[in-house]
């Protein structure tokens, strides 16, 4: 059974910034990559970007190539998705999910999701 | 970005019934199409791979086709576990992208 475990929910201020984080497991990342994805109150699946640890490579969707960074310390096998700049809107659940292979980027396990609430 | 038009939004059926959801996407994806299953306050749960093929672990009443950039998942024998929101995505770019979401209610 693949785990992903994600740190708690965060509660932020409209400009600050968040880091939400993801156990995995030592397979997860030699073979895997870990993508992030959010999902607004009552909205769908968004993909943010993700990353291959061993290689150490990441991809982001153009929504969110500037203001998202995503690593890897592979010393903890911990993700970690970093948010600057917030905004309400990006008040979600977001989740961290595994690549089913390095070059198969559909998602076989997923996190249990952090909320992340974005108010003044 | 490839875009995935997901139909109907919501569907209501009974147990037993048999029920299809579209996607189509706005680029030739070829297979590389997968559905997921998301219950209320759950992550979504991996169902279908590369347009047809089953998941370990998911029972064989769910399917999966492909026609050209159109995608059918199908429920047969619908069950009151069943209820969730359906999604598809594609793998095919460097962008991964989304269908809207299919909610299935059970009459």
């Amino acid at each position: 059974q693949v785990q992903l475990v994600q740190s708690g929910a965060e509660v932020k201020k409209p400009g600050s910034s968040v880091k939400v984080s993801c156990k995995a497991s030592e397979d997860t990342f030699s073979s895997h990559g870990i993508s992030w994805v959010r999902q607004a109150p009552g909205q769908g699946l968004e993909w943010m970007g993700g990353i291959i640890p061993v290689l150490d490579t990441t991809n982001y969707a153009p929504k969110f190539h500037d203001r998202v960074t995503i690593t890897a310390d592979r010393s903890t096998y911990t993700a970690y998705m970093e948010v600057s700049s917030l905004r309400s809107e990006d008040t979600a659940i977001y989740y961290c999910a595994r690549d089913a292979s390095i070059t198969q980027t559909y998602f076989d396990s997923w996190g249990q999701g952090t909320l992340v609430t974005v108010s003044s | 970005d490839i875009q995935m038009t997901q139909s109907p939004s919501t569907l209501s059926a009974s147990v037993g019934d048999r029920v299809t959801i579209t996607c189509r996407a706005s680029h030739d994806i070829s297979r590389w199409l997968v559905w997921y299953q998301q219950k209320p306050g759950r992550a979504p749960k991996l169902l279908i791979y590369e347009a047809s093929n089953l998941q370990s672990g998911v029972p064989s009443r769910f399917g999966g086709s492909r026609s050209g950039t159109q995608f059918t998942l199908t429920i047969t024998n619908l069950q009151p576990e069943d209820s969730a929101t359906y999604y598809c995505q594609q793998y095919y770019s460097s962008f991964w992208t989304f269908g809207q979401g299919t909610k299935v209610e059970i009459k």
